[in-house]
């Protein structure tokens, strides 16, 4: 059964660093996500990306992220100069035509030290 | 905004007992409505979903019925068992859509079932 994977599972940063977070979306679907889930809270959306480019982005989603599909495989997740606040496990969705369901990967635990 | 509300955590039940979690929705359209689970250690999966009024969702023995007059959809099983502990997550799709269709979801419950 086609899946999302994300890699790597657990990241540990140090402050101020830069991370990337990588998924791998299921091969035929055409939006893209990243939600956010800080410790013992609601899963939160961060950005949605459709036709190459971000089609919505939430206000956590600062200048300090970016997002890029640059082989038309991978979608990745940057978050420039990581914060402590920015620990969280953090889940790549896909989803094929609109209002199918969305497919999410296992998630990436980032801890920020 | 669109959101999401659903019953504070934690549920904690006997094995076999009735399980009801609460959820309810603002939204501005027609949104379609979902129960994820989170079990531990793991990722967001699909439990069920239902796309217009009236509907209803099911599978694993769970069930929720998309109700608009009341703007719920509470999910309800007959029967827990131990390995149905987890967080519960209701979601909706947001209505406005565009290129979006993000999911707005509720802060989750966590159930946990005692042998």
């Amino acid at each position: 059964e086609p899946e999302v994977t994300q890699t790597p599972s657990h990241q540990v940063t140090q402050m101020g660093q830069e991370v990337i977070l990588r998924c791998v979306p299921i091969s035929n679907h055409l939006y893209f996500y990243w939600y956010r889930q800080i410790l013992g809270q609601k899963v939160e959306f961060l950005v949605s990306f459709y036709n190459n480019e971000i089609s919505e982005k939430s206000e956590i989603f600062d200048d300090q992220f970016s997002v890029e599909r640059p082989d038309g495989s991978n979608f990745t997740l940057k978050i420039r100069s990581t914060k402590l606040e920015d620990s969280a496990m953090y889940f790549c969705a896909s989803r094929g035509e609109r209002n199918t369901e969305a497919f999410f990967g296992q998630g990436t635990r980032l801890t920020v030290v | 905004g669109d959101s999401v509300t659903q019953m504070e955590g934690p549920v904690t039940l006997s094995e076999e007992a009735f399980l009801t979690i609460n959820c309810t929705y603002t939204a501005t359209g027609y949104p379609s409505l979902f129960w994820y689970v989170q079990y531990p250690g793991e990722g967001l999966q699909l439990l069920l979903k239902a796309t217009k009024a009236d509907d209803k969702g099911s599978n694993k023995g769970f069930e929720a019925t998309y109700r608009k007059e009341t703007t719920s959809f509470h999910l309800e099983k007959g029967s827990v068992q131990v390995s149905d502990s987890a967080v519960y997550f209701c979601a909706l799709s947001d209505p406005g859509g565009g290129a979006t269709n993000k999911l707005i979801f509720g802060t989750g419950t966590l159930l946990a079932v005692q042998p």
